[in-house]
């Protein structure tokens, strides 16, 4: 089975304090994602990586960045965290897929829930 | 407008019952889709992928109409541990993305 480890389950930082969150897939999977959830927004993309050293901004980037220097491992940096950044962060991972019209699923870690004070 | 949307329920049924979830997608190029299943707290899992023939896998049955962009998924015979939240994921053209929708919420009451 596909792992997916996300370092920490539950992360109480403090406002302005740099945040890290880290990612590892055990499956040599090229694409690895960063999520946040929240009640009533759903999933929604923060940043994704194709390939080492490659990343594209998501949906919502502001206030995040991310780092992909071994394909295994996706990190989540948040440079000054604030109060709004308390949220559920799942990160997940696929396969890049037969052709570029298809991807595999999805596969996440057991998530972050960070709150910051 | 949203890329995927959902009813977010919930759903309360008793067991035993069939229940039936629709999700409507935005992009008509959409190529991959799927239903994943979050219990509380918890990441989501994969259910089951949706495939364009439709396809069934037990107690679920998995629907993708493409005329009318939407896709089903069908519970039978429902049990108490199918009390979660479903939802539907679609990935469009565009293959490092993936959309999701808000959620559906069941609960399955004894």
């Amino acid at each position: 089975d596909v792992k997916v480890t996300q370092s920490s389950r539950y992360l109480v930082k403090r406002t302005g304090e740099k945040v890290f969150l880290e990612c590892v897939q055990d499956m040599d999977h090229e694409n690895m994602f960063w999520y946040r959830q929240d009640p009533g927004l759903g999933l929604r993309l923060i940043y994704f990586s194709y390939d080492v050293k490659m990343k594209e901004k998501g949906d919502i980037p502001e206030g995040y960045s991310v780092s992909r220097e071994k394909k295994e491992r996706f990190s989540l940096i948040l440079e000054s965290a604030s109060t709004n950044q308390t949220s559920m962060y799942l990160c997940a991972s696929s396969s890049r897929g037969r052709s570029f019209a298809t991807n595999e699923k999805l596969f996440f870690g057991s998530g972050t829930q960070l709150s910051v004070l | 407008r949203k890329e995927v949307e959902q009813d977010p329920g919930p759903f309360n049924v008793p067991e035993g019952a069939t229940v039936a979830f629709n999700c409507t997608y935005s992009n008509s190029a959409s190529q991959s889709f799927f239903w994943y299943r979050q219990d509380c707290r918890k990441e989501p899992k994969l259910l089951m992928s949706v495939y364009s023939s439709g396809n069934e896998d037990g107690r679920f049955t998995a629907q993708l109409n493409r005329a009318s962009q939407y896709i089903s998924l069908l519970i039978r015979d429902s049990k108490l541990s199918d009390s979660a939240t479903y939802l539907c994921v679609v990935n469009p053209y565009n293959f490092n993305k993936f959309y999701f929708g808000s959620g559906t919420k069941l609960n399955v009451k004894p």
